[in-house]
């Protein structure tokens, strides 16, 4: 799927760096998601934006920071990153909260030096 | 939450070959998706298919919501199906989407 479009592709950082993952779709989906995938694992679920209010953080540390400013966009703030949070981050959008299905973008790959 | 569970966990194939991939639920569901993921990482979407039969070339998927499995087919399999394949399905009432532990398929011409 290449209608979510997340930029960088990749981020090496360190763990004092802060850093921002950019995500961005066109298709006037109301609802986005932010998906952390660690290598040979399924996709799991971090924080879910509905009208562009935070609807669901899954326990997320504090250390990941989203903001969504449009309905077309979603950003995740980085600071003081680990290096087991080193994963692929990937985001997704739907029509609305209760209409799927999602369609993911390619993610960023993020190595935390 | 919803447990998703996929078999099998490893699949290997000769080019050509077919395949029946499953994915069985806890849960009732009013939404399932199957995605490939290829070797880059990238997640496509294959089937969005709450119930029923649908088809896109050589590769269809039924579910039976009822019996809460859904399947996967791949027929005259190519190099380009390897990958993983994941089902993802949501809680009820809920928009989030819990994954299974994905097949890894690997086609060898």
């Amino acid at each position: 799927d290449t209608e979510v479009t997340q930029t960088p592709k990749h981020l090496v950082m360190g763990m004092t760096n802060k850093k921002s993952l950019k995500c961005e779709q066109h298709m006037g989906h109301r609802a986005m998601y932010w998906y952390k995938q660690k290598a040979k694992k399924p996709p799991e679920l971090m924080f879910v934006y509905s009208y562009e209010k935070l609807s669901i953080n899954e326990s997320v540390p504090s250390r990941f920071s989203p903001e969504c400013p449009n309905s077309s966009l979603l950003n995740l703030h980085l600071h003081a990153l680990q290096p087991e949070d080193s994963a692929l981050y990937l985001c997704a959008s739907s029509p609305g909260p209760d209409n799927q299905p999602q369609h993911f973008g390619d993610g960023t790959r993020l190595s935390i030096l | 939450g919803i447990q998703v569970e996929q078999s099998p966990p490893d699949l290997i194939l000769q080019e050509g070959a077919n395949s029946t991939l499953r994915c069985n639920f806890s849960d009732s569901v009013n939404n399932l998706q199957w995605f490939h993921q290829n070797p880059w990482g990238q997640l496509i979407n294959l089937f969005y298919i709450p119930s029923g039969t649908k088809q896109n070339g050589r590769l269809s998927a039924t579910t039976v919501a009822t019996e809460r499995y859904s399947l996967l087919y791949i027929s005259s399999s190519q190099t380009t199906d390897s990958g993983v394949y994941f089902c993802a399905a949501p809680q009820t009432g809920a928009n989030n989407l819990f994954f299974g532990t994905g097949t890894r398929l690997t086609v060898i011409p």
